[in-house]
């Protein structure tokens, strides 16, 4: 089956400490993207990439990194430098002319 | 201004009412529209998308849109209490892009 997968669903991060996050899509999707949502807010953009080796800021990037080596794969770094990470994360991939299909999501608390 | 505008709600509507729901948006040169469903604590998923000016019709969904005043907006005829969640209107230019959404409540 075609889809789109995050992973770890549930993830805790240290103080201090850098954290990955998975997404993979097997729809042969050029563009991806990565959406932080906060309790009883719209999806905020953090990253988006339309092609391989090529990914832009979005509105929030600020202590996030991604990058793009495969077309099937976009891994958002948590990194220190963010200082309120805890939010559920979504993972949303798109053919140019179609919708946005997304994963599951990532919920990550700071402990 | 933020790039995508919706009725921040939340809205409260009986059951079998129709349930309105507005946004808009600032560039003038955005081509889709694609209006999402989520429910707590799980992922949007997609109800309507529109491309064209006028009225699109999906069972007890319509989306419409005016390029002109851009503006979409989705209707929800006939409302359940499943329709309770929150609606993500999202509009396409050079990324894609979310508004705030707006809560659903439908009471039985």
């Amino acid at each position: 089956d075609g889809g789109i997968t995050q992973s770890p669903k549930y993830l805790f991060r240290k103080e201090g400490q850098n954290v990955t996050l998975s997404c993979e899509q097997n729809l042969n999707h050029d563009a991806m993207y990565w959406y932080r949502q906060d309790p009883g807010q719209g999806l905020r953009l953090i990253y988006y990439s339309q092609i391989v080796n090529d990914f832009q800021k979005g509105d929030i990037a600020e202590g996030y990194s991604v990058s793009r080596e495969k077309k099937e794969s976009f891994p958002l770094t948590v990194t220190s430098a963010q200082k309120n990470p805890t939010a559920f994360y979504l993972c949303a991939s798109r053919d140019r002319t179609y919708e946005a299909f997304f994963g599951q999501g990532t919920r990550l608390t700071v402990v | 201004q933020k790039e995508v505008e919706q009725n921040s709600g939340p809205l409260s509507v009986p059951e079998g009412a129709i349930a309105s729901l507005n946004c808009t948006y600032s560039d003038r040169g955005s081509q889709s529209f694609f209006w999402y469903r989520q429910y707590s604590g799980k992922s949007p998923e997609l109800i309507m998308f529109i491309y064209s000016n006028g009225d699109k019709e999906d069972g007890r969904f319509t989306a419409q849109l005016n390029k002109a005043s851009q503006y979409v907006s989705l209707l929800i005829r006939d409302s359940q209490p499943s329709d309770s969640a929150t609606y993500l209107c999202a509009v396409v230019d050079y990324k894609l892009s979310f508004g705030a959404g707006t809560t659903v409540t439908v009471r039985a």
